[in-house]
């Protein structure tokens, strides 16, 4: 299995500030990995995921980007925040479609 | 493109009583189905998931849950529930046909285990 770590747990930034959310995977080599907001009482969007380094796919238009610099590290940003982007933000990662996806710990993201 | 519906935002039950959550999907391709539970302010945890085969899986904690290809449904059960128990429960669906994984997830049930 593979563990994923996050940080922050959570986060207070201003409205119009940047942010830069990054996660990364123990346990596995080239792994997909998942980008997801989670909404109070609702279900996970899926935001965007990456099948490898420098791959990324982006599932809805948003202020929001990701990167994926190294297999093992996958990194949510934004240039300007929005009240919207208020949310839980969990990272996952797995080895294929058939595959558990590993979730980690998630981010609490306020945007005042 | 795919589509998952979990039928009950909320299920209260006493413990001890058995329980069922509903999930439903649809799909233009060939999917996986699993069911993810997730307690206050953590990332999601794997119960069970269906790949091929027996139609009925088992999973951790006590719950199984039977795949109906001729509903499309997925519905998770146990036959008594602890107050452990309650949490959020995910049922997601993902791609076969590519590798990407991409999983569809339903907006979740609020499982409340009362004593």
């Amino acid at each position: 299995s593979q563990t994923i770590h996050q940080w922050p747990a959570t986060l207070v930034q201003p409205v119009g500030s940047p942010l830069s959310l990054e996660c990364t995977v123990e346990g596995t080599s080239n792994p997909n990995l998942y980008w997801y907001r989670q909404a109070a009482g609702r279900g996970l969007q899926l935001l965007f995921y990456s099948v490898g380094i420098g791959q990324i796919s982006s599932e809805v238009p948003q202020n929001l980007s990701a990167s994926r610099p190294q297999d093992r590290q996958f990194i949510l940003s934004s240039k300007k925040l929005l009240l919207s982007d208020s949310g839980f933000y969990l990272c996952a990662g797995a080895n294929g479609a058939q595959e558990t996806q590993y979730f980690g710990p998630g981010t609490r993201l306020l945007v005042l | 493109a795919q589509s998952v519906t979990q039928l009950d935002s909320q299920v209260p039950v006493f413990e001890e009583a058995p329980v069922e959550l509903r999930c439903n999907y649809s799909s233009s391709v060939s999917v996986y189905l699993f069911w993810y539970v997730q307690y206050p302010n953590q990332g999601l945890q794997l119960l069970l998931k269906y790949l091929s085969g027996s139609t009925l899986v088992k999973g951790i904690n006590g719950f199984e849950a039977e795949f109906n290809k001729s509903q499309t449904s997925f519905h998770l059960r146990k036959p008594s529930v602890h107050i452990s128990d309650t949490a959020e429960y995910f049922c997601a669906v993902s791609d076969r046909v590519t590798n990407a994984g991409k999983s569809t997830f339903g907006d979740g049930t609020t499982l409340t285990v009362k004593p």
